[in-house]
């Protein structure tokens, strides 16, 4: 299987605790996103990576959330003092190549804070 | 402010009838557009895309018409089937401004009905 990979699938958490998601890319792909999906929306833009480097983060991303691409491969985003509020869907992306290409979702990772 | 939008959040339709799908943007600087398909429980499928240069772009029962000047895309699925029932997401995204980084509408579910 070449798709987006993401682990885990889902996680349930308590409050204040910390969590950590990792997402492997299409191999080939150099750039990879993070996105936040909750109920009755749309996928919502956290943060891209060409490469190891961390070109742009949303608002949305807060001090407790933190990504990283230490190799330019996979790539974890984990959150920290989790509130209910960060409930939610969430996806990786990656795509390859210059311009505008399609990008490929993984399955997303289904977080519960209680 | 939502610069991609929705406007029907559900839309039935018969076997084997045309589905019709809209979509409307805000911001000019988007210059490629894409539909996304999603399941529950699953992240979106890529369906198709169009460049801000085209009109109009097919692939097999799937149609994208784009027009710049109202700012509003659609997608076309003839003969619609029981299995394109999803939520369908319109998104768009401008590689100079934005870095290929997807904006998503909030999604039109879409039941076809046997």
């Amino acid at each position: 299987d070449t798709g987006v990979s993401q682990d885990p699938r889902h996680k349930i958490t308590k409050r204040g605790q910390n969590v950590t998601f990792r997402c492997d890319p299409i191999s080939e792909h150099n750039r990879l996103y993070w996105y936040r999906q909750t109920l009755g929306q749309g996928p919502e833009f956290l943060t891209y990576f060409q490469n190891e480097a961390q070109l742009e983060k949303s608002r949305l991303l807060s001090d407790r959330f933190s990504a990283e691409r230490p190799k330019g491969s996979f790539s974890t985003l984990e959150i920290q003092r989790t509130e209910q509020g960060d409930s939610a869907m969430y996806l990786c992306a990656s795509s390859h190549g210059q311009g505008n290409t399609e990008a490929f979702f993984g399955q997303g990772t289904r977080l519960t804070v209680v | 402010d939502q610069q991609v939008k929705q406007n029907s959040p559900s839309l039935s339709v018969q076997e084997g009838r045309i589905s019709i799908l809209n979509c409307d943007y805000t911001n000019s600087m988007f210059d490629y557009f894409l539909w996304y398909k999603k399941y529950p429980a699953e992240g979106p499928t890529f369906l198709i895309s169009i460049s801000s240069i085209k009109d109009k772009n097919e692939d097999g029962r799937f149609t994208v018409f784009l027009n710049k000047s109202a700012k509003h895309l659609s997608l076309h699925i003839v003969p619609s089937q029981p299995g394109d029932s999803a939520v369908y997401f319109c998104a768009a995204a401008g590689y100079m401004e934005y870095g290929n980084k997807l904006v998503f509408g909030a999604g039109t579910i879409l039941r076809v009905k046997s």
